[in-house]
């Protein structure tokens, strides 16, 4: 089973900053089968990023997903409010799927 | 409009049984890969189990042997049967899509379609 470890725990920032948050995987992962989920308290996730660099519907062009083997990255270039969320990571096996531990973004 | 909508989740002792809806609207539950997620109290996401569309069904190892995953296609539902409940999988239970896109020749996937989620207690 392939395990993801997401960093940081917690990234503290303001808006209009970068945000970069990081996923590794324990073993080579595909990028086709990478993705990258937002979660606000109380709500479904929502996809963003699939085959690790496209963005899903409607996912504002801010979001960029990037990596390859077993280093992927997600970037918020301009922090809006409405982006402090829990990120988590997921990939796709032939039988299962897997998610990171999530970064929580909040407020600085 | 796209959407799924669960149902099921409630107040069950250890060792009982719950069985979880998933009523889907705008899409064909056959025709997609359909998954089950859950996230307990304060805690991150875990996979539970996906069925395919050609009918093949998986399991995370935590719930592997006491719950299955299955789906009625005349009422575009999918469900899990959860048996001899533990305090454990008391949790948030989504339901999801997963999506398929063909680019460049390559398949890629991704959850890209939630229900609102039904909650699981499992306590004495």
């Amino acid at each position: 089973e392939i395990v993801l470890t997401q960093s940081p725990g917690t990234l503290s920032l303001s808006p209009g900053e970068r945000a970069t948050l990081s996923c590794r995987a324990s073993q080579s992962v595909s990028s086709s089968y990478l993705a990258w989920y937002q979660q606000k308290p109380g709500q479904a996730p929502r996809l963003l990023i699939y085959g690790a660099s496209s963005r899903a519907t409607g996912i504002p062009d801010r979001f960029s997903g990037s990596g390859s083997g077993t280093d992927f990255t997600l970037t918020i270039s301009r922090l809006e409010p409405e982006d402090f969320a829990v990120y988590y990571c997921q990939q796709y096996g032939s039988s299962w799927y897997t998610f990171g531990q999530g970064t929580k973004l909040e407020i600085k | 409009e796209v959407q799924l909508v669960e149902s099921g989740g409630g107040l069950i002792q250890p060792g009982g049984s719950l069985r979880l809806s998933c009523a889907a609207s705008g899409f064909t539950v056959s025709s997609n890969y359909m998954s089950w997620v859950r996230q307990a109290p304060g805690k991150g996401l875990e996979w539970v189990s996906v069925i395919y569309s050609g009918g093949s069904t998986y399991y995370a190892d935590s719930v592997k042997g006491r719950f299955t995953i299955s789906r009625d296609n005349s009422k575009n539902t999918l469900y899990l049967q959860m048996n001899s409940l533990r305090a454990e999988d008391t949790a948030v239970y989504y339901c999801a899509r997963v999506g398929e896109w063909l680019l460049r020749g390559y398949y890629y996937y991704g959850m890209d379609v939630w229900g609102q989620g039904t909650t699981v207690t499992v306590s004495s």
